[in-house]
């Protein structure tokens, strides 16, 4: 059964880079030629795509978030990474990582997500 | 911003029927598919409707999506108390160079 945890600091300073990790257990990133994708979600908010990545390193941004996002992917530690540059209190939210089948797609299993607060 | 537009809010008693619709535009809904998510409060989404009418393996069949043109609906059926939630739509939109949509988010109340 394939599982999906979401890690990182829970705290940023402004101006700093909020860094996250998606770690996939129960199967291999690359065996399943899938794509990874990371969303957020403000408190009291609705969601928002921040990127997607397939097995292979193609990624796709959200045009409003892309100059400041990196999204890679580490097959060896069956890990997905999320850096986000320049962070404002704008930025914080939940995290969540999520598997699609295509980018286009539906995200279809969830981690369960992680805050992130951005704060001096 | 998101250009999938959905109600605030939506409400029903046990047993009745509760439509949410979705509106986007020929670069988004039109063109792609819609996938609905379900996320109750203080959890993680889940993936209700995929490919606009299709229900992932444990989904109840009370659960049905349709679209139409730049529009969508999600209806819940024979409502029951666990499907009090937050509901979104999503779609993948061809405008710029492409990038996945989420609706406003409509939070479903069971009177």
């Amino acid at each position: 059964q394939l599982q999906v945890q979401e890690s990182g600091p829970g705290l940023v300073k402004p101006s700093e880079t909020l860094s996250l990790t998606c770690t996939v257990s129960g199967g291999s990133l690359s065996r399943r030629s899938y794509y990874w994708g990371w969303i957020r979600q403000p408190p009291g908010k609705g969601l928002e795509w921040i990127g997607s990545i397939s097995y292979t390193g193609s990624t796709y941004y959200n045009p409003s978030l892309k100059i400041r996002v990196t999204i890679a992917v580490d097959e060896s530690k069956n890990q997905v990474s999320l850096k986000l540059n320049s962070v404002t209190a704008a930025d914080t939210a939940v995290y969540y990582c999520a598997e699609l089948t295509d980018p286009r797609g539906a995200f279809d299993m969830w981690g369960q997500g992680t805050m992130v607060t951005v704060s001096s | 911003q998101s250009v999938l537009t959905q109600p605030p809010s939506a409400s029903g008693t046990p047993g009745q029927r509760v439509t949410i619709s979705c509106s986007g535009s020929s670069s988004n809904i039109e063109s792609n598919y819609v996938y609905w998510y379900q996320q109750v409060p203080g959890t993680a989404p889940k993936l209700l409707i995929y490919r606009n009418n299709q229900r992932p393996s444990g989904v109840p069949d009370r659960f049905s999506g349709s679209k139409s043109g730049t529009s969508a609906s999600l209806a819940i059926s024979g409502l029951r108390s666990e499907d009090e939630a937050d509901y979104y739509c999503a779609s993948w939109d061809d405008s710029l160079h492409g990038f996945y949509v989420f609706g406003t988010g409509s939070r479903v109340t069971v009177l």
